[in-house]
């Protein structure tokens, strides 16, 4: 069984550019939440789809969205790239969201310039 | 107050002893706990779940659950130089929020 795999896995981007980062979840997986970890914050969530509605959504800036398709693929979206946006954003599939364990893709690692 | 806590380590253990990892959580209403092992330069993996309070045993992991006390703790028999990791534990927020609040981990140095 295939695992969760993201693409692209490392890349560099300048500050004021945009970013768009690319999930596709375990076959059989509806829900789809992906996080932000940084060394000093560890992981926060970003926001979870679920059949291609965000049902939750973490305290970050409105920069950041993100998007579900009829397949459950997700891709997640950075506008306007600042410095603290470096990091590894990695995603998580789950059968159903909120009682079921989470299995993480390798992660997108970004770096800002 | 964070609502996820542990303490960061390192927590240094010889080869073949028990490693005991802890976790706080704030939110009463949570429901389901986990631990993620992370090696470095890699993406989390589940080791255990836990739903109920008491013992769960896995193997050499024993995950362990206090909602009285809101505590979550995680036990490393046999520790081997292989779990030498950052060990985070995970939180589901409550029934309806569909996310987890992660711990920054604990990183577990186990010495041969």
């Amino acid at each position: 069984k295939a695992g969760v795999t993201q693409t692209p896995r490392y890349l560099i981007k300048t500050r004021g550019q945009q970013v768009t980062l690319s999930c596709s979840p375990i076959s059989g997986h509806r829900s789809v939440s992906w996080y932000q970890q940084t060394p000093g914050q560890g992981l926060q969530f970003l926001f979870e789809y679920f059949s291609e509605t965000q049902r939750n959504k973490g305290n970050f800036p409105g920069r950041f969205s993100g998007r579900q398709f009829s397949n459950s693929r997700s891709e997640m979206n950075v506008s306007t790239l600042e410095l603290g946006d470096s990091a590894l954003y990695l995603c998580a599939s789950s059968l159903r969201g909120f009682v079921g364990e989470l299995f993480f893709g390798e992660g997108s690692r970004l770096t800002v310039l | 107050q964070k609502e996820v806590e542990q303490n960061s380590g390192p927590l240094s253990v010889p080869e073949g002893a028990i490693a005991s990892l802890n976790c706080t959580y704030s939110d009463r209403v949570s429901q389901s706990f986990f631990w993620y092992r992370q090696y470095s330069g890699k993406s989390p993996e589940l080791i255990m779940s836990i739903y109920s309070n008491g013992d769960k045993e896995d193997g050499r992991f024993t995950a362990q659950l206090n909602k009285a006390s809101q505590y979550v703790s995680l036990l490393i028999r046999d520790s081997q130089p292989s779990d030498s990791a950052t060990y985070l534990c995970a939180v589901n927020a409550g029934s309806g929020t569909y996310k987890y609040i992660f711990g920054t981990g604990t990183r577990l140095k186990v010495l041969a």
